[in-house]
């Protein structure tokens, strides 16, 4: 059974930045792509940006280009998003979730559950 | 503003049928499938639908899910109260070196 597991709550003073880390277990990490996707307060889900292990190249979305940086350590099957110049509108759930598919077909699923953080001076 | 259009709220009694529908363009809808995410209150998204109309294990057959051109239909027969959640589409955008796109979501409530 495939897992994603993310890490704790984090508060950030405006200005910093923020790592959130996604440990996959029970599949074949390399092989899938990671997405990161976030969910303002009482908002919609907005996706940030997404790398395929093996390949190591992350594909970000127009909004974040600069500010969101997509890594993986195949090693420990880790996915990880870092944002900076955090603002308050940055107070998010952050989701990872693997992209499966083939052809024209993709789709997440499987979600980790959400990492809180939250920007406030 | 989200990029695929969808009601904000739905609603309906138990044993009902209702539908939720998602618009887009030519260069998501119309170019990719279509894949639908449940999210209960305080939990993650969980994929309900994909490639336009497939349920992953698990998934009961009240739910089925459409795509026309560059809409697409989500289905949900035999409302149960369980249902209450909302629910969002998705899909892949061939633009701007290609991006996923979500709905806004569509707020069930199971009357």
């Amino acid at each position: 059974q495939v897992q994603l597991v993310q890490s704790g709550a984090e508060v950030k003073k405006p200005g910093s930045s923020v790592k959130v880390s996604c440990k996959a277990s029970g599949g074949t990490f390399s092989s899938y792509a990671i997405s990161w996707v976030r969910q303002a307060p009482g908002q919609g889900l907005e996706w940030m940006g997404g790398i395929i292990p093996i390949f190591g190249t992350a594909n970000y979305a127009q909004k974040f280009q600069g500010r969101v940086t997509i890594t993986t350590d195949e090693s420990t099957s880790t996915a990880y998003m870092e944002l900076s110049s955090l603002r308050s509108e940055d107070t998010a759930v952050y989701y990872c979730a693997r992209e499966v598919g083939h052809s024209s077909s993709w789709y997440f699923d499987y979600w980790g559950q959400g990492t809180l953080v939250t920007v406030s001076s | 503003q989200s990029v695929l259009t969808q009601p904000p709220s739905a609603s309906g009694t138990p044993g009902q049928r209702v539908t939720i529908s998602c618009s887009g363009s030519s260069s998501n809808i119309g170019s990719n499938t279509v894949n639908w995410y449940q999210q209960l209150p305080g939990t993650a998204p969980k994929l309900l639908i994909y490639s336009n109309n497939q349920r992953p294990s698990g998934v009961p057959d009240r739910f089925s899910g459409s795509k026309s051109g560059t809409s697409a239909s989500l289905a949900i027969s035999g409302l149960q109260s369980e249902d209450e959640a909302d629910y969002y589409c998705a899909a892949w955008d061939d633009s701007l070196n290609g991006h996923w796109v979500f709905g806004g979501g569509t707020k069930l409530t199971v009357l």
